[in-house]
């Protein structure tokens, strides 16, 4: 069982340069979300998504899209890279009804030039 | 503006000893709230957690006590381990809601 699985760990990205987070979850949860983590600052919450083909924004959205075409996968896209996007990104997903059951992934290393 | 706030950035325990964490949040709407524990390079992982309806959870050496009318909740890890040394969050969400508003964290460091 795999779990949360996050893909790349490290990227090195110039600014203006796009890229694409992968998430993938094998537990058929159906709440996704994603989240930065900076210094100083905890996790904050960039999108979420409640199921297939529904997505919302949190807290710090500019600058990122997502889409929800599986149950499975959630990728996080940045459209042009900024050095401000440098940061560790972490998604996450739940089952229904389980607040509590929240499972991370390992993480992905960006860093903006 | 952070809605949580850890507002000790670290702790130094020795082995054996007593661990408090404290935690303030400044929404009304929180109703659950939760400990997540990190190791580097490792994502966070679930510790425990508590409803306000609750003021205490206990689990094994972890106890999280909930004082919802000075909106303040502390994580008691008694006694502490070597392998408690992590960083600690402290994340709420309010009612029938999966989001979570993280605090900054605690790096907790036990000396052996």
């Amino acid at each position: 069982n795999a779990g949360v699985t996050q893909t790349p760990k490290f990227q090195v990205l110039k600014t203006g340069q796009s890229m694409t987070l992968q998430c993938a979850q094998d537990m058929n949860h159906e709440y996704m979300s994603w989240y930065r983590q900076d210094p100083g600052m905890g996790l904050r919450l960039i999108h979420y998504s409640v199921g297939a083909g529904i997505t919302d924004q949190g807290e710090v959205p500019n600058g990122y899209n997502v889409s929800r075409s599986t149950t499975e996968d959630f990728p996080l896209r940045l459209l042009s890279a900024a050095p401000s996007q440098t940061s560790v990104y972490f998604c996450a997903s739940s089952p229904p009804g389980y607040r509590n059951t929240i499972y991370f992934g390992e993480g992905s290393w960006l860093t903006v030039v | 503006d952070q809605q949580v706030k850890q507002n000790s950035p670290s702790l130094s325990v020795q082995e054996g000893r007593i661990s408090i964490l404290n935690c303030d949040y400044t929404n009304s709407m929180f109703d659950y709230f939760l400990w997540y524990k990190k190791y580097p390079a490792e994502g966070p992982t679930f510790l425990i957690s508590i409803s306000s309806i609750k003021d205490k959870n206990e689990d094994g050496r972890f106890t999280v006590f909930l004082n919802k009318s000075a909106k303040h909740l502390s994580l008691h890890i008694v006694p502490s381990q070597p392998g408690d040394s992590a960083v600690y969050f402290c994340a709420a969400s309010p009612t029938n809601d999966y989001k979570l508003s993280f605090g900054a964290g605690t790096t907790v460091t036990v000396r052996a």
